[in-house]
């Protein structure tokens, strides 16, 4: 059974400072991999995904994936205290099911 | 583009009675989802449907969890005899199913157990 590991498990950053946040995953035939962001007594909402290897970059936002390291990061440039929240990493291996990790709270100070 | 919808927001039970969680997903996608989410903890999937169908069901307590998408649209998680552990908010989500992987969740449901 596919299993999705977080770390850290918290972080503070400051304002302006570059956050990387990893993921790694038990399953190499996995095929999608995502990051969702929670903010506080909100649902989850994807941020960004990828399907292959190398990386992909949307706004402040960069996804890592290497499939041989079964590992997968999100990098925030530039962080702002509304990037504050728990962030979620997803892989999906057949079918539809999406596995989630447990979480990084990120907390971004001024 | 109407979101994902859940009911109630909010519940309170006393431990053994019954609560039933409503799901209105976003229109014509035809795969549901329902988490599990502790307090500071990533979402843990319950059950998830492809249109009416069961796909995987293996992680809901069969004994006192019961979820039903009679006709591919709206679902149902039923909460038979509560327990303080099921204390959690429990989330909704849909996706179009396919190579579409991304989830679009509801605001979700949280359930306190005295």
């Amino acid at each position: 059974q596919q299993k999705v590991q977080q770390s850290p498990e918290s972080l503070i950053v400051p304002e302006g400072a570059m956050t990387s946040l990893n993921c790694t995953f038990s399953d190499s035939a996995s095929q999608y991999f995502a990051w969702y962001r929670q903010h506080s007594g909100k649902a989850p909402k994807a941020l960004m995904s990828i399907f292959s290897n190398g990386e992909k970059e949307e706004g402040r936002f960069t996804i890592h994936l290497n499939k041989a390291s079964l590992h997968f990061s999100l990098h925030i440039r530039d962080s702002q205290p509304s990037d504050s929240a728990l962030y979620l990493c997803a892989s999906r291996t057949g079918g539809y099911k999406v596995v989630f990790g447990s979480g990084t709270r990120l907390l971004v100070s001024p | 583009e109407a979101g994902v919808t859940q009911s109630p927001r909010y519940a309170v039970l006393q431990e053994g009675q019954a609560v039933s969680f409503w799901c209105d997903p976003i229109s014509g996608h035809d795969t549901l989802y329902w988490y599990q989410q502790p307090r500071d903890q990533g979402p843990q999937l319950l059950v998830y449907f492809r249109d009416e169908a069961v796909i995987d069901n293996s992680q809901l307590p069969s004994d006192r969890f019961s979820a039903v998408r009679p006709k591919g649209t709206n679902s149902t998680l039923k909460i038979q005899s509560a327990k303080q552990g099921d204390t959690a908010t429990y989330l909704c989500a849909s996706s179009l199913g396919g190579d579409q992987d991304t989830q679009y969740f509801g605001p979700g449901t949280r359930l306190l157990v005295l």
